[in-house]
């Protein structure tokens, strides 16, 4: 099976900070890399497709990038509503679709 | 625009069963490759199985496989999730959630809000 690391597992930061997630795959799967936003009692939500695909309603200052093993969420100017669980999942191989990273909670410094 | 609408909160005693319902409005389910995904409290995100839309079957997460029926009413545009034998561990928020994507790029767009289900003797 897949496996998925992200770093670091929390972080603290303040408003306007750049922030940068990392996400590893145990093998390489191309570039079959979702990112999503999840916030306290509400279901996740898609932030970025195949890497780096902004995904339509998405703010401009989340951008994604990587491929094969390697990949990284980046947050260009931190908003108050960014503060929240960031996830990565993998959907390249289809005997365990879909694995999802451990998550990143990003919150208030 | 798709939207999911899940069925409520389920108290369920070890050894159970579970159904969990969602209804598609806006589209057809038809359309629509459905998955389901949990969270435990406190926990991550847990893909338990979904329609694979290229080879039209249902695959169940290896963890799951044995104790989990995913089906679909297309009377009714409403898709269920099954999962028997329950133990403390399958206390979890239950979401369904449609699969997107083109060249084999997939990722679930829409998402239900969530169901809770507690198994608790």
């Amino acid at each position: 099976d897949i496996q998925m690391t992200q770093s670091p597992s929390s972080l603290s930061a303040s408003v306007g900070d750049r922030v940068t997630i990392t996400c590893r795959a145990s093998q390489s799967i191309s570039s079959y890399l979702n990112w999503y936003q999840q916030k306290p009692g509400k279901a996740p939500k898609l932030l970025i497709y195949a890497a780096s695909s902004l995904q339509s309603g998405v703010p401009s200052r989340f951008s994604g990038s990587g491929s094969g093993t390697d990949f990284t969420l980046t947050i260009s100017s931190l908003q108050p509503e960014d503060f929240a669980t960031y996830y990565c999942q993998q959907s390249y191989s289809t005997l365990a679709w879909f694995t999802f990273g451990p998550g990143t909670k990003v919150d208030i410094k | 625009q798709v939207q999911l609408v899940q069925s409520g909160a389920e108290v369920k005693k070890p050894g159970a069963s579970v159904k969990v319902s969602c209804k598609v409005s806006g589209y057809t389910l038809t359309e629509l490759s459905m998955h389901w995904v949990r969270q435990a409290p406190g926990k991550g995100l847990e893909w338990m199985g979904g329609f694979d839309p290229e080879d039209g079957e249902t695959i169940y997460a290896q963890k799951f496989q044995g104790r989990v029926t995913m089906t679909e009413d297309t009377s009714t545009d409403t898709a269920y999730m099954e999962l028997s034998s329950l133990r403390s561990e399958d206390t979890a928020v239950y979401y369904c959630a449609t699969v997107a994507g083109t060249l084999s790029y997939y990722y679930m767009d829409v998402w239900g809000k969530g169901t809770t289900v507690t198994v608790s003797s």
